[in-house]
């Protein structure tokens, strides 16, 4: 069945470096590519996503790129913070049934 | 946006019983999605609930032993049946909001089961 392979699974960082998180997809008709944000015992949220008809989004210190020839799309966020300390998931629209195809997360540590 | 009320969002339970996790939404979806999801491990899909017909089951998981009711466009449940410890696990409903080309998934605060 389709996947989304997402690497690493646990980043550790310095307070104020970039962090860079990368997914793969096996689903070539996927167009729609979200980022989630789970923190400790909350539910995921979306935090930014991007359609196969750009290439790159920003949103103040988070942006997400798209290679769709690769089937890879990365989640870049700068000046880490904190709070940007939670688990992150990539996931890829399947264009079949309309289901996101999860990828397996990643633990962000930030250290201060 | 959605959201959605999950209840309970934790329990406690003998093996050999089941327990029924409910999902409130707040407006009318389509599609709605049931998790399962390991302390910071990824969401595991269990099944797909559409409103009017049978439950859509993924690989792993039957309806005997997760019966999901759709009575509605705002309304599911998941029934966790005759369980065991493997069963401990959050679960955590979803839907998607924004159209064919572009969904946001809402999810649940999650129910935290533990099976003892």
């Amino acid at each position: 069945g389709e996947n989304v392979e997402q690497h690493p699974s646990t980043l550790s960082v310095q307070e104020g470096d970039s962090a860079v998180i990368k997914c793969t997809y096996s689903d070539s008709a996927s167009n729609y590519f979200p980022w989630y944000k789970q923190e400790l015992g909350k539910r995921p949220q979306l935090i930014i996503d991007i359609r196969s008809n750009v290439g790159e989004k920003k949103d103040q210190r988070i942006a997400v790129t798209l290679n769709k020839t690769a089937k890879h799309f990365s989640l870049h966020i700068t000046e880490t913070q904190p709070e940007d300390s939670a688990v992150y998931f990539c996931a890829a629209l399947m264009d079949s049934n309309y289901q996101l195809i999860w990828g397996a997360g990643t633990k962000l540590i930030i250290k201060p | 946006s959605a959201v959605i009320s999950q209840k309970p969002s934790r329990d406690i339970c003998q093996r050999g019983t089941s327990l029924t996790i409910q999902c409130q939404v707040d407006s009318q979806v389509t599609m709605m999605f049931w998790y399962r999801q390991q302390p910071g491990q990824s969401l595991t899909l269990i099944a797909t609930a559409n409103q009017g017909s049978e439950a859509t089951y993924e690989s792993g998981f039957v309806i005997d032993k997760f019966p999901i009711s759709r009575p509605n466009l705002t309304f599911s449940t998941l029934t966790v049946s005759n369980m065991s410890p493997e069963d401990s696990s959050i679960y955590l409903c979803s839907v998607g909001i924004g159209g064919l080309a572009e969904t946001e998934a809402f999810f649940g605060q999650g129910t935290r089961l533990t099976v003892v």
